[in-house]
Protein backbone atom coordinates (compact mmCIF):
# COMPACT_ATOMS: atom_id res chain seq x y z
CA UNK A 1 0.00 0.00 0.00
CA UNK A 2 1.40 3.99 -0.58
CA UNK A 3 2.24 5.99 1.96
CA UNK A 4 0.09 8.91 0.32
CA UNK A 5 -3.14 7.47 -1.63
CA UNK A 6 -5.07 9.57 -4.25
CA UNK A 7 -8.02 9.04 -6.66
CA UNK A 8 -6.00 9.29 -9.79
CA UNK A 9 -9.42 10.24 -11.92
CA UNK A 10 -9.66 12.30 -14.29
CA UNK A 11 -11.94 14.23 -13.28
CA UNK A 12 -14.09 15.92 -15.68
CA UNK A 13 -15.69 18.50 -14.92
CA UNK A 14 -17.92 22.04 -16.66
CA UNK A 15 -16.08 25.58 -16.50
CA UNK A 16 -18.22 27.29 -12.84
CA UNK A 17 -17.90 23.70 -11.12
CA UNK A 18 -16.85 22.76 -7.54
CA UNK A 19 -14.84 19.90 -7.22
CA UNK A 20 -13.09 17.87 -4.37
CA UNK A 21 -10.09 16.03 -4.24
CA UNK A 22 -9.66 13.18 -1.23
CA UNK A 23 -6.05 12.35 -0.60
CA UNK A 24 -5.19 9.39 2.54
CA UNK A 25 -2.12 8.98 4.23
CA UNK A 26 -0.78 5.92 6.27
CA UNK A 27 1.84 7.07 8.54
CA UNK A 28 0.59 9.09 11.73
CA UNK A 29 3.67 10.30 12.11
CA UNK A 30 3.18 13.13 8.96
CA UNK A 31 3.81 16.41 10.01
CA UNK A 32 3.29 18.83 7.38
CA UNK A 33 1.08 18.49 4.71
CA UNK A 34 0.59 20.35 0.97
CA UNK A 35 -1.39 20.31 -2.14
CA UNK A 36 1.26 21.04 -5.18
CA UNK A 37 -0.52 21.29 -8.89
CA UNK A 38 1.42 19.94 -11.59
CA UNK A 39 1.12 20.76 -15.31
CA UNK A 40 1.87 18.03 -18.24
CA UNK A 41 5.60 18.14 -18.53
CA UNK A 42 6.05 20.41 -16.40
CA UNK A 43 7.36 20.69 -12.61
CA UNK A 44 5.50 20.65 -9.08
CA UNK A 45 4.14 24.08 -7.49
CA UNK A 46 3.07 24.12 -4.60
CA UNK A 47 -0.39 25.43 -4.51
CA UNK A 48 -1.03 25.23 -0.94
CA UNK A 49 0.05 24.01 2.87
CA UNK A 50 -2.35 22.61 4.88
CA UNK A 51 -3.22 23.91 8.49
CA UNK A 52 -4.46 22.16 10.90
CA UNK A 53 -7.87 24.43 11.39
CA UNK A 54 -7.92 24.52 7.61
CA UNK A 55 -7.25 26.74 5.06
CA UNK A 56 -8.59 29.05 1.78
CA UNK A 57 -6.67 30.78 -0.52
CA UNK A 58 -9.20 32.18 -2.94
CA UNK A 59 -10.98 29.78 -4.81
CA UNK A 60 -9.16 26.76 -3.25
CA UNK A 61 -10.08 25.60 0.11
CA UNK A 62 -7.58 22.59 2.01
CA UNK A 63 -9.05 20.62 4.85
CA UNK A 64 -6.67 18.45 7.43
CA UNK A 65 -8.43 15.80 9.67
CA UNK A 66 -5.56 14.27 11.62
CA UNK A 67 -7.80 11.24 13.34
CA UNK A 68 -8.95 9.89 9.76
CA UNK A 69 -5.63 10.33 8.13
CA UNK A 70 -7.45 12.44 5.31
CA UNK A 71 -6.75 15.52 3.55
CA UNK A 72 -8.64 17.04 0.95
CA UNK A 73 -8.90 20.04 -1.35
CA UNK A 74 -11.54 22.26 -2.74
CA UNK A 75 -11.90 24.30 -5.70
CA UNK A 76 -14.72 26.53 -6.31
CA UNK A 77 -16.03 28.11 -9.87
CA UNK A 78 -13.39 26.15 -11.73
CA UNK A 79 -11.30 27.46 -14.49
CA UNK A 80 -9.80 26.04 -17.70
CA UNK A 81 -6.67 26.93 -16.61
CA UNK A 82 -7.24 25.07 -13.39
CA UNK A 83 -6.89 21.95 -15.69
CA UNK A 84 -3.69 20.00 -14.03
CA UNK A 85 -2.79 17.13 -12.10
CA UNK A 86 -3.04 18.06 -8.33
CA UNK A 87 -0.72 15.99 -5.78
CA UNK A 88 -0.92 15.27 -2.12
CA UNK A 89 2.12 15.52 -0.50
CA UNK A 90 2.97 14.77 3.04
CA UNK A 91 6.15 15.35 5.46
CA UNK A 92 6.99 13.15 8.01
CA UNK A 93 8.21 14.40 11.17
CA UNK A 94 12.41 14.31 11.88
CA UNK A 95 13.03 14.36 8.30
CA UNK A 96 12.78 16.46 5.45
CA UNK A 97 11.90 14.51 2.24
CA UNK A 98 7.94 15.12 0.86
CA UNK A 99 6.30 11.87 -0.09
CA UNK A 100 4.12 12.26 -3.01
CA UNK A 101 0.56 11.15 -4.16
CA UNK A 102 0.40 9.70 -7.54
CA UNK A 103 -1.88 12.71 -8.51
CA UNK A 104 -4.95 13.70 -9.12
CA UNK A 105 -5.81 14.56 -12.94
CA UNK A 106 -8.69 17.85 -13.66
CA UNK A 107 -9.77 18.30 -17.05
CA UNK A 108 -11.90 21.57 -16.98
CA UNK A 109 -13.90 21.77 -20.06
CA UNK A 110 -15.89 24.41 -21.73
CA UNK B 1 14.54 34.38 -12.55
CA UNK B 2 15.68 34.15 -9.23
CA UNK B 3 13.69 30.25 -8.79
CA UNK B 4 15.51 27.00 -8.44
CA UNK B 5 17.14 26.25 -12.07
CA UNK B 6 18.44 23.09 -13.84
CA UNK B 7 21.05 22.10 -16.00
CA UNK B 8 20.44 20.76 -18.99
CA UNK B 9 16.77 20.53 -19.23
CA UNK B 10 17.07 17.57 -21.53
CA UNK B 11 19.56 14.95 -21.49
CA UNK B 12 19.48 11.73 -24.14
CA UNK B 13 22.49 9.10 -23.77
CA UNK B 14 23.36 5.38 -24.48
CA UNK B 15 22.89 2.78 -22.03
CA UNK B 16 26.22 2.87 -20.25
CA UNK B 17 27.50 6.32 -20.12
CA UNK B 18 28.22 8.55 -17.25
CA UNK B 19 25.77 11.75 -16.80
CA UNK B 20 25.97 14.82 -14.70
CA UNK B 21 23.07 17.00 -13.85
CA UNK B 22 23.12 20.80 -12.31
CA UNK B 23 20.86 22.35 -9.69
CA UNK B 24 21.21 25.59 -8.68
CA UNK B 25 18.85 26.60 -6.06
CA UNK B 26 17.02 29.59 -4.53
CA UNK B 27 20.01 31.76 -2.87
CA UNK B 28 18.77 32.00 -0.03
CA UNK B 29 17.62 28.29 0.54
CA UNK B 30 19.77 26.24 2.51
CA UNK B 31 18.11 22.77 1.76
CA UNK B 32 18.34 21.24 -1.52
CA UNK B 33 16.85 18.43 -2.67
CA UNK B 34 16.54 15.92 -5.47
CA UNK B 35 13.61 13.44 -6.59
CA UNK B 36 12.75 11.51 -9.51
CA UNK B 37 9.64 11.05 -11.32
CA UNK B 38 8.37 8.85 -13.98
CA UNK B 39 5.28 8.94 -16.20
CA UNK B 40 1.98 8.59 -13.87
CA UNK B 41 3.84 8.54 -10.74
CA UNK B 42 4.67 11.01 -8.30
CA UNK B 43 8.09 12.48 -7.37
CA UNK B 44 9.48 10.27 -5.41
CA UNK B 45 12.31 11.31 -3.30
CA UNK B 46 16.47 10.78 -3.73
CA UNK B 47 18.26 12.70 -1.48
CA UNK B 48 19.28 16.06 0.26
CA UNK B 49 21.30 18.32 1.74
CA UNK B 50 21.51 21.27 4.34
CA UNK B 51 23.94 23.63 3.35
CA UNK B 52 27.11 21.22 2.23
CA UNK B 53 25.93 18.24 4.45
CA UNK B 54 24.17 15.67 3.05
CA UNK B 55 21.43 14.19 5.51
CA UNK B 56 19.24 11.70 3.97
CA UNK B 57 19.80 9.39 1.26
CA UNK B 58 16.85 6.98 -0.36
CA UNK B 59 17.51 3.23 -1.17
CA UNK B 60 16.99 4.38 -4.66
CA UNK B 61 19.60 5.79 -4.74
CA UNK B 62 21.99 2.97 -6.09
CA UNK B 63 25.92 2.96 -5.63
CA UNK B 64 26.23 3.80 -9.25
CA UNK B 65 23.95 7.23 -8.15
CA UNK B 66 26.05 9.91 -6.51
CA UNK B 67 25.09 13.81 -5.37
CA UNK B 68 27.73 16.46 -3.74
CA UNK B 69 27.29 20.01 -2.88
CA UNK B 70 30.19 21.14 -1.95
CA UNK B 71 29.62 24.91 -1.18
CA UNK B 72 26.80 24.68 0.29
CA UNK B 73 25.18 26.08 -2.99
CA UNK B 74 24.76 24.08 -6.34
CA UNK B 75 24.50 20.75 -6.44
CA UNK B 76 24.98 17.94 -9.11
CA UNK B 77 23.57 14.24 -9.38
CA UNK B 78 25.51 11.90 -11.26
CA UNK B 79 24.31 8.66 -12.57
CA UNK B 80 27.31 6.07 -13.04
CA UNK B 81 26.72 3.69 -16.16
CA UNK B 82 23.42 4.61 -17.02
CA UNK B 83 21.21 1.96 -17.56
CA UNK B 84 17.44 2.21 -19.23
CA UNK B 85 15.16 2.01 -16.03
CA UNK B 86 17.42 5.59 -15.23
CA UNK B 87 15.01 7.46 -18.11
CA UNK B 88 12.82 9.26 -16.02
CA UNK B 89 12.58 13.38 -14.92
CA UNK B 90 14.71 14.58 -12.25
CA UNK B 91 13.53 17.41 -10.40
CA UNK B 92 15.63 19.16 -7.76
CA UNK B 93 14.07 21.53 -4.93
CA UNK B 94 15.01 23.63 -2.59
CA UNK B 95 13.65 25.24 0.74
CA UNK B 96 14.37 27.56 3.62
CA UNK B 97 12.44 26.38 6.70
CA UNK B 98 10.24 28.72 8.13
CA UNK B 99 7.77 29.67 10.80
CA UNK B 100 6.46 26.74 12.68
CA UNK B 101 8.83 24.49 10.66
CA UNK B 102 7.06 24.06 7.95
CA UNK B 103 9.12 22.13 4.81
CA UNK B 104 8.05 24.25 1.54
CA UNK B 105 10.30 23.12 -1.08
CA UNK B 106 10.37 24.45 -4.37
CA UNK B 107 11.13 22.86 -8.37
CA UNK B 108 13.19 23.67 -10.68
CA UNK B 109 12.17 22.69 -14.07
CA UNK B 110 13.81 19.14 -13.92
CA UNK B 111 16.30 17.67 -16.13
CA UNK B 112 14.52 14.79 -18.28
CA UNK B 113 16.67 12.02 -18.67
CA UNK B 114 16.63 9.26 -21.89
CA UNK B 115 18.62 6.30 -21.66
CA UNK B 116 18.61 4.51 -25.32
Amino acid sequence: RKEVEQDPGPFNVPEGATVAFNCTYSNSASQSFFWYRQDCRKEPKLLMSVYSSGNEDGRFTAQLNRASQYISLLIRDSKLSDSATYLCVVNRHNTDKLIFGTGTRLQVFP
Amino acid sequence: DTGVSQDPRHKITKRGQNVTFRCDPISEHNRLYWYRQTLGQGPEFLTYFQNEAQLEKSRLLSDRFSAERPKGSFSTLEIQRTEQGDSAMYLCASSFEGLAGINEQFFGPGTRLTVL
